[in-house]
C-alpha cells in the first residue's frame, strides 16, 4: 500500500521552533512537497525536496531522506499568522500526480 | 499572483442538479491538469488527472460518469458534478502543470493550485 503519515495536531508558541515530520511509503518517488493551507483555501507551494538534505527558505526549512523515507518542515520564529494545515505530499510520477498526507494542523499560541 | 483561476468559489445547488467548475490557467499553457477533492479536516484526495485533448484518468472509486472532466484547451479544464447529491458536498481544488513554466524547472514545478470551490448539496 501507500502511506503517507504525519501528526495530526501540534500547538506551539510565538517565537518557538516546530518541527513536522514525515513518513512515506510510496510506489515511486520524484520528489516530496510541502504545502501550507488555511482553512477554506487552496494549498500554498511551501518547499520542494527531491534530493537528500536540507532546503531553507528564510523561517521554513524542509529536510529529505530517501533511504529512510523521511521528511520533515521546520517552522522557525513563529508567527500567529503560522497556524494553519501543513501538507506532505509526495510526487509519485513524473507528471505531478501528487499523494498528500491528511496534513498537520499547527496551532501557533500566544 | 494567481496563476490558476478557479470559478466559482462557492455553489449552492439543489439534489439532483448538475454543477460546473471551471479551473483556468493564466500565464501558462496547462498540458496536465488535476481534480482533487477535500471533506472537512481532511485531505485532499486525487480524483483524476486530465491531459489536454484526452480523456482523464480516474482514480480508483471516483465515478467518471458522475465527475465528468473536460480539458479541450492548453487553458481551461472543467469539472461537472452530475446529479449532485448531498453526500457530493466538499471542496474541490484543481491543480495544474505546464511545459513552459519557466518560473521553475519543469520536471520539478510545484503544481499550481486554484483557490478551491466550494460544493454544498441541498
Amino acid at each position: 500500500g501507500q502511506n503517507i503519515d504525519q501528526p495530526t495536531e501540534m500547538t506551539a508558541t510565538e517565537g518557538a521552533i516546530v518541527q513536522i515530520n514525515c513518513t512515506y511509503q510510496t510506489s515511486g518517488f520524484n520528489g516530496l512537497f510541502w504545502y501550507q493551507q488555511h482553512a477554506g483555501e487552496a494549498p500554498t507551494f511551501l518547499s520542494y525536496n527531491v534530493l537528500d538534505g536540507l532546503e531553507e527558505k528564510g523561517r521554513f526549512s524542509s529536510f529529505l531522506s530517501r533511504s529512510k523515507g523521511y521528511s520533515y518542515l521546520l517552522l522557525k520564529e513563529l508567527q500567529m499568522k503560522d497556524s494553519a494545515s501543513y501538507l506532505c505530499a509526495v510526487k509519485a510520477d513524473s507528471w505531478g500526480k501528487l499523494q498528500f498526507g491528511a496534513g498537520t494542523q499547527v496551532v501557533v499560541t500566544p | 499572483g494567481a496563476v490558476v483561476s478557479q470559478h466559482p468559489s462557492r455553489v449552492i445547488c439543489k439534489s439532483g442538479t448538475s454543477v460546473k467548475i471551471e479551473c483556468r490557467s493564466l500565464d501558462f499553457q496547462a498540458t496536465t491538469m488535476f481534480w482533487y477533492r477535500q471533506f472537512p479536516k481532511q485531505s485532499l484526495m486525487l480524483m483524476a488527472t486530465s491531459n489536454e485533448g484526452s480523456k482523464a484518468t480516474y482514480e480508483q472509486g471516483v465515478e467518471k460518469d458522475k465527475f465528468l472532466i473536460n480539458h479541450a484547451s492548453l487553458t481551461l479544464s472543467t469539472l461537472t458534478v452530475t446529479s449532485a447529491h448531498p453526500e457530493d458536498s466538499s471542496f474541490y481544488i484543481c491543480s495544474a502543470r505546464g511545459k513552459r513554466d519557466t518560473r521553475v524547472p519543469d520536471e520539478n514545478s510545484p503544481l499550481h493550485f486554484g483557490n478551491g470551490t466550494r460544493l454544498t448539496v441541498t
